[in-house]
């Protein structure tokens, strides 16, 4: 069963840091996009930005309001994807979920979500 | 940036009904749209990719259709478990989402 669990969210203050994991089990890791979306309380979803596998160069792409504040790595040897989230701003509030694509770069497996709180 | 417009915003139905959401795209994305469920403290469910093509496991009394800059999701006849938010996704250029649309009971 393909399985992905994000985890390290929490309370933190406006221009802090925090580093989600993503934790996959299921399937072979190495072969597959992951991507993180988010949404905040009551809203809609947004992309975050994604990291392609290892074949592709691991490279990144990322939405606009996250560009170079937020990255992306990834660990295929223990099958978990990784997004740092620096100078953290108070919208950037919401629960954060990763996600694996099913179909070429459309996402069809995802995890139960981890709350971020920006707040002073 | 792709803007994505999603109506009705909220629709109120009974169960059997058919029910029809619609998608509309600020440019075209040829048939670069899924569609998504999303139930409250849930992570959303891919229903549909590639404008029509259903996900494996998903009921077939839903249904998508449209190319370009218009689309719709159909709901044949509605069952309890169908009342949620659905959002379409547009991947033609990175993703971007409608602002949903929440299937409530009549």
């Amino acid at each position: 069963e393909v399985q992905l669990v994000e985890s390290g969210g929490g309370l933190v203050q406006p221009g802090r840091s925090l580093r989600l994991s993503c934790v996959t089990s299921g399937f072979s890791f190495e072969s597959y996009a992951v991507s993180w979306f988010r949404q905040a309380p009551g809203k809609g979803l947004e992309w975050v930005g994604f990291i392609r596998s290892k074949t592709y160069g691991e490279t990144t792409q990322y939405a606009a309001s996250v560009q170079g504040r937020f990255s992306m790595s990834r660990d295929d040897s223990k099958s978990i994807a990784y997004l740092q989230m620096n100078s953290l701003k108070t919208e950037d509030t919401g629960v954060y979920y990763c996600s694996r694509d099913v179909y070429a770069y459309v996402w069809g497996s995802w995890g139960q979500g981890t709350l971020v709180t920006v707040s002073s | 940036d792709i803007q994505m417009t999603q109506s009705p915003s909220t629709l109120s139905a009974s169960v059997g009904d058919r029910v029809t959401i619609t998608c509309r795209a600020s440019q075209t994305i040829n048939s670069w749209l899924a569609w998504y469920q999303q139930k409250p403290g849930k992570a959303p469910k891919l229903l549909i990719y590639k404008a029509s093509s259903l996900d494996s496991g998903v009921p077939s009394r839903f249904s998508g259709s449209g190319s370009g800059t218009e689309f719709t999701l159909t709901i044949s006849s509605l069952q309890p478990d169908d009342f949620a938010t659905y959002y379409c996704q547009q991947y033609n250029t990175y993703y971007t989402f409608g602002q949903g649309t929440k299937l409530e009971i009549k």
